[in-house]
């Protein structure tokens, strides 16, 4: 039961333009949700996150946005730069319970110049 | 300077062979992960500790123990490696509190059982 999806495996963006990642979540629960990036031979860091008091969140080119009510979010770049290209995770979780991160597949960005 | 730090990067292993898998973390945090992530799968949790409390996923073969000797260091132990277990193998940690759901991951241990 895969409680968050990815439906995209891969992406291709031209430089300069906007990203968009989707994911999609089952479990009403979730109330944390959060992006996490992972280039080649490197753990995941983490990128942003929101809670789902909220409906956005902005941290410079990267904004995430949450709809609760279609269980989805998203992840805008924008302008993506070459230095993007790697894999995203998008994860949630329940903060009040053991904060254990669930993950999506993953989407494989690519920024092409 | 790496926070996360898994040991060995690369590690093969025969079919059946016990393998031990190690994570170290100079964050201070009290919460340590292991997750498997198979390709172009998500990564998915075996099991945390908060502390020195082991929780178990309902789904994770007993063939995957793990041992947290103290804060800093925790060791993923896979008793009889099958084909199947190659992956690669990620630890996290986090700190309890409100923002304990922003693991830190190490680099990764990738596992190939032959």
């Amino acid at each position: 039961d895969q409680q968050v999806k990815q439906n995209s495996p891969s992406l291709s963006v031209q430089e300069g333009r906007i990203s968009i990642l989707n994911c999609d979540y089952t479990n009403s629960m979730f109330d944390y949700f959060l992006w996490y990036k992972k280039y080649p031979a490197e753990g995941p860091t983490f990128l942003i996150s929101i809670s789902s008091i909220k409906d956005k969140n902005e941290d410079g080119r990267f904004t995430v946005f949450l709809n609760k009510s279609a269980k989805h979010l998203s992840l805008h770049i924008v302008p993506s730069q070459p230095g993007d290209s790697a894999v995203y995770f998008c994860a949630a979780t329940i903060i009040q319970g053991a904060q254990k991160l669930v993950f999506g597949q993953g989407t494989r960005l690519t920024i092409n110049p | 300077d790496a926070m996360v730090i898994q040991n060995p990067r690369y590690q093969v292993t025969q079919f059946g062979k016990p393998v031990t898998l190690s994570c170290s973390q100079t964050l201070n945090h009290n919460v340590m992960y292991w997750y498997q992530q198979k390709s172009s799968q998500a990564p998915k949790l075996l099991f945390h500790y908060y502390d020195k409390d082991f929780n178990n996923e309902a789904d994770t073969p007993d063939n995957f123990q793990s041992r947290r000797p103290n804060t800093s260091f925790c060791f993923l132990d896979i008793r009889s490696p099958g084909l199947g277990d190659t992956a690669m193998y990620l630890c996290a940690t986090s700190r309890e509190g409100r923002w304990a759901a922003e693991a830190f991951f190490g680099q990764g241990t990738r596992l190939t059982v032959v």
